[in-house]
């Protein structure tokens, strides 16, 4: 069972408009959230994380907003850019010292058009 | 600076045969994580080291498959007897201590068991 669920398995955006990836997770144990960005034929690229106890975290154009109560975190891109374009996965770990045993979603294909 | 390092970047072999997937971490990382993501996943995670000893080893789906870190810094996976299920793409990462410390990773090993 996928205890981190990307329902999305691909989107499109225009340039210079908002990209927004959706996640949802279904262990109460998780504490700490990330988005990666991966390129084909490249290893995952970090982007951002947020801790649960934020509801929303922001880094230049990207911003993760978290809402515990519905298990559902949420990836802002702002404005998209065609250089955006790869697959973004949303990863969620539980309290467990330094352990990052990351649990990953599917992955949403992002396409940014110009 | 050099990033994780991960060689060879494609390997095929034969079901049956041993392998070995080397990873080469960011100078001063003590945790070194592998996973292994098949087509149209998220990656999963293997095996966790904090310095020589892995301190997580709950991922490694049997007993075919081995990990080593002698000297604290490059790792090593192994698989015995490989299996054509055994083919994916094998990601080493490697961060600084500390659970908010992002995973920085390699490109990869892509294996493929003919």
């Amino acid at each position: 069972d996928q205890q981190v669920k990307q329902n999305s398995p691909s989107l499109s955006v225009q340039e210079g408009r908002i990209s927004i990836l959706n996640c949802d997770y279904t262990n109460s144990m998780f504490d700490y959230f990330l988005w990666y960005k991966k390129y084909p034929a490249e290893g995952p690229t970090f982007l951002i994380s947020i801790s649960s106890i934020k509801d929303k975290n922001e880094d230049g154009r990207f911003t993760v907003f978290l809402n515990k109560s519905a298990k559902h975190l949420s990836l802002h891109i702002v404005p998209s850019q065609p250089g955006d374009s790869a697959v973004y996965f949303c990863a969620a770990s539980a309290q467990a010292g330094n352990n990052r045993k990351l649990i990953w979603g599917l992955g949403t294909s992002l396409a940014v058009n110009p | 600076g050099a990033g994780v390092s991960q060689t060879p970047s494609n390997k095929v072999t034969e079901k049956g045969k041993y392998v070995e997937l080397r990873c080469d971490p960011i100078s001063g990382h003590t945790a070194l994580y592998w996973y292994r993501q098949s087509l149209g996943q998220g990656p999963e995670f293997l095996i966790y080291f904090q310095g020589t000893g892995a301190a997580d080893d709950s991922g490694l789906p049997n007993d075919r498959f081995f990990a080593v870190r002698p000297e604290g810094s490059v790792s090593t996976l192994k698989i015995q007897r490989t299996e054509r299920g055994d083919s994916a793409v094998y990601l080493c990462a490697s961060s600084l201590l500390g659970r908010t410390s992002p995973l920085h990773f390699g490109n990869g090993t892509r294996l493929t068991v003919t």
